[in-house]
């Protein structure tokens, strides 16, 4: 299902500035449609933590950031710390499918 | 407080039907978006659909049109997604979550479909 790709994984030292891409189209990220960016801890339900690109929700520390240029979107953690090793998942609105949204594929990320 | 209580987990055999809930509580459940997203063990997220609480507007997925029926009931903040004959490709964990930009998330419903 999905058209919006991720590398699988990442991994960076705990201090580290990690990012991930999110690959789109000109008929999603392309086309000006907002992304959101969810963290899923194993075991737990995912946690929205970009909203609207650059957006952080209440509660969300402000070493994460969002950005979008062209097809693309980007998630990027700075200041790498144990407890944000997890998956992360991209989201957008794709107008190809119908009026559909659309997850990336995710990435894993570690700190070593 | 916004939160979103699924139902638990379910054991079905191939071909029985199920219903699984998500309620809603501190928000007006009626003016916001519920969206169904599933995950099959060890693999990423999927968009099932969504569905507009003021009028029952669904949405589906494709791979999802046919398959599953989203619906709400008003009276009780409750939305609902319902299999009429499961197969062992439906085992998943499903989570139900607010708006399209997924602000909040219930803790998802395990549906395991097994002989």
């Amino acid at each position: 299902q999905s058209v919006l790709t991720q590398a699988p994984s990442v991994s960076g030292a705990p201090g580290e500035r990690v990012t991930i891409s999110c690959s789109g189209s000109r008929s999603n990220i392309g086309a000006g449609y907002e992304v959101h960016w969810y963290q899923q801890v194993p075991g737990r339900a995912p946690k929205l933590l970009i909203y609207g690109n650059s957006n952080r929700p209440s509660g969300v520390p402000d070493r994460f950031s969002g950005s979008r240029s062209g097809t693309s979107a980007s998630l990027a953690i700075a200041g790498l710390q144990a407890e944000d090793e997890a998956d992360y998942y991209c989201q957008s609105y794709d107008s190809s499918l119908n009026g559909l949204y659309l997850f990336g594929s995710g990435t894993k990320v570690t700190v070593l | 407080e916004v939160q979103l209580v699924q139902s638990g987990g379910e054991m079905k055999k191939p071909g029985e039907s199920l219903k699984i809930s998500c309620k809603g509580s501190g928000y007006t459940f009626s003016n916001y978006y519920i969206v169904w997203v599933r995950q099959r063990p060890g693999k990423g997220l999927e968009w099932v659909g969504s569905i507009y609480p003021s009028d029952s507007d669904a949405k589906y997925s494709p791979s999802f049109q046919g398959r599953v029926t989203m619906s709400v009931d008003r009276s009780v903040s409750t939305a609902y997604l319902k299999w009429d004959s499961l197969t062992a490709s439906d085992t998943a964990t499903y989570y139900c979550a607010r708006r399209v930009e997924l602000d909040y998330w219930g803790q998802g419903s395990l549906v395991t479909v097994s002989s």
